[in-house]
């Protein structure tokens, strides 16, 4: 199975901040990969998929980049809604993997 | 809008079955791969598995295989998952997905709200 690894695991950062997320994958993926956001509580919500398509309705300060094995989600300007956890996720082959999540604290 | 509503979780006991079902709307149903998908209390996203538009394409989790059977009624706009031979692991909130494919390659676009089941004696 891909292995999917996210970093940082955890970061704390002010309004206003750029925010950036990485995530690895074990093995070549071409643009095969989401990002999803997960609220407490709440069911997580596709942000970015195909590594760097923005879907429908989300904020135009998320953004995604990369190809191959290599992955970063962006946070143009951070906002208090944006505190949540983060995932990455590929849908290359089977089966399908998830990276570990990062947490988004708001200072 | 669509709408993916999950229900059948509940409390077993281990070695006991539970059959969840997931009702789609909004979207032509048949046009779509659906998945499941589940959380453990505070871990991560662990994908179970997936079943084709048709229904003829399955795929399973290692974790799962051979106790966890996915199937699909397109004329009831539902998917389901029977779980069977339940283990204290498996305790966890299970999503039904929905999972677009095309030439950009496949994702998971929407997500139900999730039916919690706890695996406890």
């Amino acid at each position: 199975a891909i292995q999917m690894t996210q970093s940082p695991s955890s970061l704390s950062a002010s309004v206003g901040d750029r925010v950036t997320i990485t995530c690895r994958a074990s093995q070549g993926i071409t643009n095969d990969l989401g990002w999803y956001q997960q609220k407490a509580g709440k069911a997580p919500k596709l942000l970015i998929y195909a590594a760097s398509s923005l879907e429908s309705g989300v904020p135009s300060r998320f953004s995604g980049s990369g190809s191959g094995t290599d992955f970063t989600l962006t946070i143009r300007s951070l906002q208090p809604e944006d505190s949540a956890t983060y995932y990455c996720a590929q849908d290359y082959n089977y089966p399908l993997t998830f990276g570990g999540g990062t947490k988004v604290e708001i200072k | 809008q669509v709408q993916l509503v999950e229900s059948g979780g509940g409390l077993v006991k281990p070695g006991g079955s539970l059959r969840l079902s997931c009702a789609a709307s909004g979207f032509t149903f048949t046009d779509y791969y659906m998945s499941w998908i589940r959380q453990a209390p505070g871990k991560g996203l662990e994908w179970i598995s997936y079943i084709s538009s048709s229904g003829y394409n399955i795929y399973y989790a290692d974790s799962v295989k051979g106790r966890f059977t996915i199937s699909r009624d397109n004329a009831k706009n539902s998917v389901f998952l029977q779980m069977n031979s339940l283990r204290a692991e498996d305790t966890a909130v299970y999503y039904c997905v929905r999972r677009p494919c095309s030439g950009a390659g496949c994702h998971l676009d929407y997500w139900g709200q999730g039916t919690l089941v706890t695996v406890s004696s």
